[in-house]
C-alpha cells in the first residue's frame, strides 16, 4: 500500500511571502500521479495540481508550483505571492497508474496572515 | 453545471438508526467514490464504482454499504450507524479510461454525527 506523510501539520505565512509544504511517498511503483488538493473552510476539495511521475518537468499552475523529487519520494507546494484566500488544508495525494483511489496524507493546515 | 451533489449536508442521527447519504452527478462519470475525512486522517477512501453495477471495497468499508443501480447515483448506506462513523464524508467521480487525465471532481461534503 502506499502512504503519503505531510509532516507539518501547521503553517502560516504572510501575505505576499512564499511558502513551501511538504510532501513524502512511499511506493513501489514506478508510474503514478501525484496531486495537490486543497480545503478551504467552506470544505470543498479543489485540485491544486497534479504531476506525473514520469515527467521530469516540475508542474506550474499560476502562484502554485511543485518541487518532485522521484527518487527521493518527495513532491512539496510552492506557493508564492500568498494570498489571503490561500488560507486552507492542503493534502498532498497519490494515484497509481492502474488505479483510481486517491491515497492522501493527513494534510497540512496553512493559514496567511495580512 | 458541471457538479457532484450529496444530500444532506448535515445529519444528526443515533446509534443503529439505518441511514443514506445519496450522491449524484451529473457529468456521465464511470467512476463514482466515497471518502470520509477524520482529524489527523486525512481522506481515506470507503468504496468505489467503476460502472454501473459494479463496485469494490475501498481502505475503509467496514459499516458501509453501496449501489450503483445508475450511473449516475452512488448512495452511501449505513446500516446500522455508530459513534465512530462520525465524520465528513466526500463523494467523487472522474471518467473512466485513463484515470491519470481524469481529473475526480468532489461533492461539497456531508458531515454526519452518530450519537
Amino acid at each position: 500500500a502506499q502512504t503519503v506523510t505531510q509532516s507539518q501539520t501547521e503553517m502560516s505565512v504572510q501575505e505576499a511571502e512564499t511558502v513551501t509544504l511538504s510532501c513524502t511517498y512511499d511506493t513501489s511503483e514506478n508510474n503514478y500521479y501525484l496531486f495537490w488538493y486543497k480545503q478551504p473552510p467552506s470544505r470543498q476539495m479543489i485540485l491544486v495540481i497534479r504531476q506525473e511521475a514520469y515527467k521530469q518537468q516540475n508542474a506550474t499552475e499560476n502562484r502554485f508550483s511543485v518541487n518532485f523529487q522521484k527518487a527521493a519520494k518527495s513532491f512539496s507546494l510552492k506557493i508564492s505571492d500568498s494570498q489571503l484566500g490561500d488560507t486552507a488544508m492542503y493534502f498532498c495525494a497519490f494515484m497509481k497508474d492502474s488505479g483510481y483511489a486517491l491515497n492522501f496524507g493527513k494534510g497540512t493546515s496553512l493559514l496567511v496572515t495580512p | 453545471e458541471a457538479q457532484v451533489t450529496q444530500n444532506p449536508r448535515y445529519l444528526i442521527t443515533v446509534t443503529g438508526k439505518k441511514l443514506t447519504v445519496t450522491c449524484s452527478q451529473n457529468m456521465n462519470h464511470e467512476y463514482m467514490s466515497w471518502y470520509r475525512q477524520d482529524p489527523g486522517l486525512g481522506l481515506r477512501q470507503i468504496y468505489y464504482s467503476m460502472n454501473v453495477e459494479v463496485t469494490d471495497k475501498g481502505d475503509v468499508p467496514e459499516g458501509y454499504k453501496v449501489s450503483r443501480k445508475e450511473k449516475r447515483n452512488f448512495p452511501l448506506i449505513l446500516e446500522s450507524p455508530s459513534p465512530n462513523q462520525t465524520s465528513l464524508y466526500f463523494c467523487a467521480s472522474s471518467f473512466a479510461g485513463l484515470a491519470s487525465y481524469n481529473e475526480q471532481f468532489f461533492g461539497p461534503g456531508t458531515r454526519l454525527t452518530v450519537l
